[in-house]
């Protein structure tokens, strides 16, 4: 079973806070991915990454940056949070190179910036 | 980029009865299909999926049909139940491209 496990479901910060969410996955995935859920919005890609040290921006990356340092470890930064920010935030991991398959998702992040 | 449409928005169905969504996409470059299932609370799941060189794919009681030259595919749920509930997003990508683009969702609630 794949397991993806993301480090916070749920956060509260402030306005300008600098605000980390972490993504862990213990199968080997090249690629992974940071969406956001908003209601009526759907799932919208802020980036995702098929390599260690790899990026590449999705459709809404502005207000957002990544990291990724180790194969199973995917991070979302928020630089400067803001309340336009408050949202659910997906990570997935896929194992297929170069081809689309199967996302398998975390649990989920709920962020709430007051 | 991709650009994929759900409809209908929300989606009542009776116990037993079936329920369709369809969805629309613009790239003609996509051939993947794959459909999502979102419980309450949960994460979103991968509950079926087709390529572009088949019409139609089963399993179980859902299946899903693509039109290619028309642009849509369309979730089908027979003899649904209360855990069918629940949103349903679809999505579409090229093969070789790892940036699916999801609709927006269809809320499907089964009547018992």
């Amino acid at each position: 079973d794949v397991k993806v496990t993301q480090s916070s479901r749920y956060l509260v910060k402030r306005t300008g806070e600098k605000v980390f969410l972490e993504c862990v996955q213990d199968m080997d995935h090249e690629n992974m991915f940071w969406y956001r859920q908003d209601p009526g919005l759907g799932l919208r890609l802020i980036y995702f990454s098929y390599d260690v040290k790899m990026k590449e921006k999705g459709d809404i990356p502005e207000g957002y940056s990544v990291s990724r340092e180790k194969k199973e470890r995917f991070s979302l930064i928020l630089e400067s949070a803001s309340t336009n920010q408050t949202s659910m935030y997906l990570c997935a991991t896929t194992w297929t190179s170069g081809g689309a398959g199967e996302l398998f998702f975390g649990e989920g992040s709920r962020l709430t910036v007051l | 980029g991709e650009n994929v449409e759900q409809h209908p928005s929300t989606l009542s169905v009776q116990e037993g009865d079936s329920a369709v969504i369809k969805c629309t996409y613009s790239d003609s470059a996509s051939n993947y299909f794959p459909w999502y299932k979102q419980e309450l609370g949960k994460r979103p799941q991968l509950i079926i999926d087709i390529r572009s060189n088949v019409g139609e794919k089963k399993d179980q009681r859902i299946a899903v049909t693509l039109n290619k030259t028309a642009k849509h595919f369309s979730l089908h749920i027979t003899e649904t139940q209360p855990e069918d509930s629940a949103v349903y997003f679809c999505a579409a990508s090229p093969w070789g491209n790892n940036r699916l683009a999801f609709g927006k969702g269809n809320q499907v609630v089964v009547i018992p």
